[in-house]
């Protein structure tokens, strides 16, 4: 059974700042593992989709990177904004069901 | 051009109601999807349907029933609804790489 798990639950930075999101899965035959964000209040945004054959996406100042083998995945995201506060979850799709991690919550600091 | 919608956005009714909700999506995927968000946060998967047949079919009691009358609408239907019910219910929809797109939420309040 496929369990996802995302460390740290919460980060707070200061507005500039660099930071990496983490997200470990213990199955590794997946189809793609995906990182979400969700506002509060809102459903969820997708902001990349990393296909089991990849290694990375890159989307603006987001990176996701995938390892597989290692069962583990970071959100990388440069020069941190304020409106980047929220919820960030990530999810692996594979042959069962889509299962997320609690997700970690960022706030960014002005 | 809203890609997945849901109405209502929000359901306030009384335990033992039968209520439904509604997701639409325009998008030409063949897979939908019904999330469960409880009061800690955690999404967990309730079905799915492929083309109008349910292929994923969760530990969710049977006063869920999900119906596609066609392969753009997946369709909640909940019976004697109980206080424990009470979340946001998520519609999604993916296509051939499995990327989720998800709908706004309906906040379901059982009182």
């Amino acid at each position: 059974k496929q369990e996802v798990t995302q460390i740290p639950a919460a980060l707070s930075v200061p507005e500039g700042e660099n930071l990496v999101l983490n997200c470990s899965f213990t199955d590794s035959a997946i189809y793609n593992l995906q990182w979400f964000r969700q506002d509060p209040g809102k459903g969820l945004t997708s902001l990349l989709l990393i296909q089991s054959s990849q290694r990375e996406q890159t989307s603006g100042r987001l990176n996701a990177s995938l390892d597989k083998s290692s069962g583990r995945s970071t959100l990388y995201i440069a020069a941190s904004q304020p409106g980047d506060s929220a919820t960030y979850l990530c999810a692996c799709s594979g042959n069962t069901p889509l299962v997320f991690g609690k997700g970690t919550r960022l706030s960014v600091i002005a | 051009d809203t890609a997945v919608s849901q109405t209502p956005k929000y359901l306030v009714t009384q335990m033992g109601n039968d209520k439904s909700i509604k997701c639409e999506q325009n998008l030409g995927h063949d897979t939908m999807y019904w999330y469960k968000q409880d009061s800690k946060k955690f999404l967990k998967i309730m079905f799915s349907y492929n083309n109008k047949e349910l292929i994923i079919n969760e530990t969710v009691p049977n006063r869920f029933s999900p119906k596609s009358p066609d392969k753009a609408h997946l369709n909640l239907h909940i019976n004697s609804l109980e206080l424990g019910d009470s979340a946001v219910y998520f519609c999604a929809s993916s296509g051939e790489k499995y990327e989720q797109y998800f709908g706004p939420g309906t906040r379901l309040t059982v009182t």
